[in-house]
């Protein structure tokens, strides 16, 4: 069955640094998105990235938040000067075009920053 | 925007007996509910979904309920085993590609 690839699994970080989360989704999906997880709370959406765009953003996702398609494969997060609270499990997802509801999600990247 | 509520937040249930997840939701706009099993370690699969345009959806022993007057959905679990043993989360969505709202989970314990 296909997967969305996600990595690092983990990734630790010092506060201020500049992190890239990578995610390889399922080849023929248009449709991708970033979620974060805080620990032991809800999943919240950040971003919907279609057409090369950004389709929707939350309103966590400010300005030190970016994404990215740098090929035909990957798709990036991008988060520039990292925050104590930035700490979260981030999911990568995509979907296929059209109307259809099949969201499939990666394992996700531990973000721990200290 | 959307907001979803879930309840309860934790559930132990005997190995064998049914489970019982229950949502609500604000947006009457909303017309897609996926329900999502999320195991240690891993990210949120999908288990069994269900459209605005249909009451109850069955998938072996695992059933949704949908009351849109109510803005409320449920899942069932019957015959629980030990491998239901996870985190359960409901969502809602504006369907097609739109982003999906999330409950805040539940933890289900199977006793053996």
């Amino acid at each position: 069955e296909p997967e969305v690839t996600q990595t690092p699994s983990h990734q630790v970080t010092q506060m201020g640094q500049e992190v890239i989360l990578r995610c390889v989704p399922i080849s023929n999906h248009l449709y991708f998105y970033w979620y974060r997880q805080i620990l032991g709370q809800k999943v919240e959406f950040l971003v919907s990235f279609y057409n090369n765009e950004i389709s929707e953003k939350s309103e966590i996702f400010d300005d030190q938040f970016s994404v990215e398609r740098p090929d035909g494969s990957n798709f990036t997060l991008k988060i520039r000067s990292t925050k104590l609270e930035d700490s979260a499990m981030y999911f990568c997802a995509s979907t296929p075009t059209g109307a259809n509801y099949g969201y499939t999600f990666g394992s996700g990247t531990r973000l721990t920053v200290v | 925007g959307e907001n979803v509520e879930q309840h309860p937040s934790t559930l132990s249930v005997q190995e064998g007996d049914s489970a019982v997840i229950k949502c609500t939701y604000s947006d009457s706009a909303s017309n897609y509910f996926p329900w999502y099993k999320q195991e240690l370690g891993k990210g949120p699969q999908l288990i069994i979904d269900i459209r605005s345009n249909v009451g109850e959806k069955k998938d072996q022993r695992i059933a949704v309920t949908l009351n849109k007057t109510a803005k409320h959905f449920s899942l069932h679990i019957t015959e629980t085993q030990p491998e239901d043993s996870a985190v359960y989360f409901c969502a809602a969505s504006m369907g097609g590609n739109e982003k999906l709202t999330f409950g805040t989970g539940t933890r289900l314990t199977i006793i053996p």
